[in-house]
């Protein structure tokens, strides 16, 4: 059982390319949320799907896609990368009213 | 939005002393979590709480569900260098899956 695997771990940018992070479970939560970790701003909520085939915006969507093809699956894309994108990126799954788990996260910085 | 007050931000403290930290919110919440991320992983759920005024431990960790559902707090007691780490509440309310995290406590225990 791998829960919550985030890849690539460290990727560096710059600004304007795109790049997608991956984020996969195999528990089958419903569940699925990205949230960024900046210094002295805890986490904060980008985007989340209940289910497959269903997103919604979180806090700060901004910048962000994406999208729910399966429930195993939800990637995270960055159309035109910023500087003001560069954080630590976290992505968590649970069942409905269960606790969230969390990957190890993306160590992401735009240059 | 919702918003979580977390305190104190740090604390530095000798081996063997005992810890608390708190949150409090302007909203009610349903359910409480407690978080704990050690440096370059994500946060490890340590205790939820899920009904006002439950008070619950986890070894040395106990944690307690305020009776407005709008604060919690977590002791540590007897502490150990393991400890350090960063420490976050998180709230969910409603029938949705969202949280609202603190932005942290950062634990420094001195051996």
């Amino acid at each position: 059982n791998a829960g919550v695997t985030q890849t690539p771990k460290f990727q560096v940018l710059k600004t304007g390319q795109s790049m997608t992070l991956q984020c996969a479970q195999d528990m089958n939560h419903e569940y699925m949320s990205w949230y960024r970790q900046d210094p002295g701003m805890g986490l904060r909520l980008i985007h989340y799907s209940v289910g497959a085939g269903i997103t919604d915006q979180g806090e700060v969507p901004n910048g962000y896609n994406v999208s729910r093809s399966t429930t195993e699956d939800f990637p995270l894309r960055l159309l035109s990368a910023a500087p003001s994108q560069t954080s630590v990126y976290f992505c968590a799954s649970s069942y409905k009213g269960q606790p969230q788990h969390f990957g190890d996260g993306t160590r992401l910085s735009i240059l | 939005g919702q918003q979580l007050n977390q305190s104190p931000q740090s604390m530095f403290i000798q081996e063997g002393e005992d810890v608390s930290m708190n949150c409090t919110s302007s909203s009610i919440f349903n359910t409480w979590l407690w978080y704990k991320q050690d440096p370059g992983e994500g946060p490890v759920l340590l205790i939820a709480l899920y009904k006002a005024g439950e008070l619950t431990s986890n070894g040395r960790l106990t944690a307690q569900f305020g009776i407005t559902r709008k604060d919690s707090f977590l002791n540590i007691s007897a502490s150990i260098p393991s400890d350090v780490g960063i420490y976050f509440c998180a709230g969910q309310g409603g029938s949705n899956y969202k949280l609202t995290f603190g932005k942290g406590t950062l634990l420094t225990v001195n051996p």
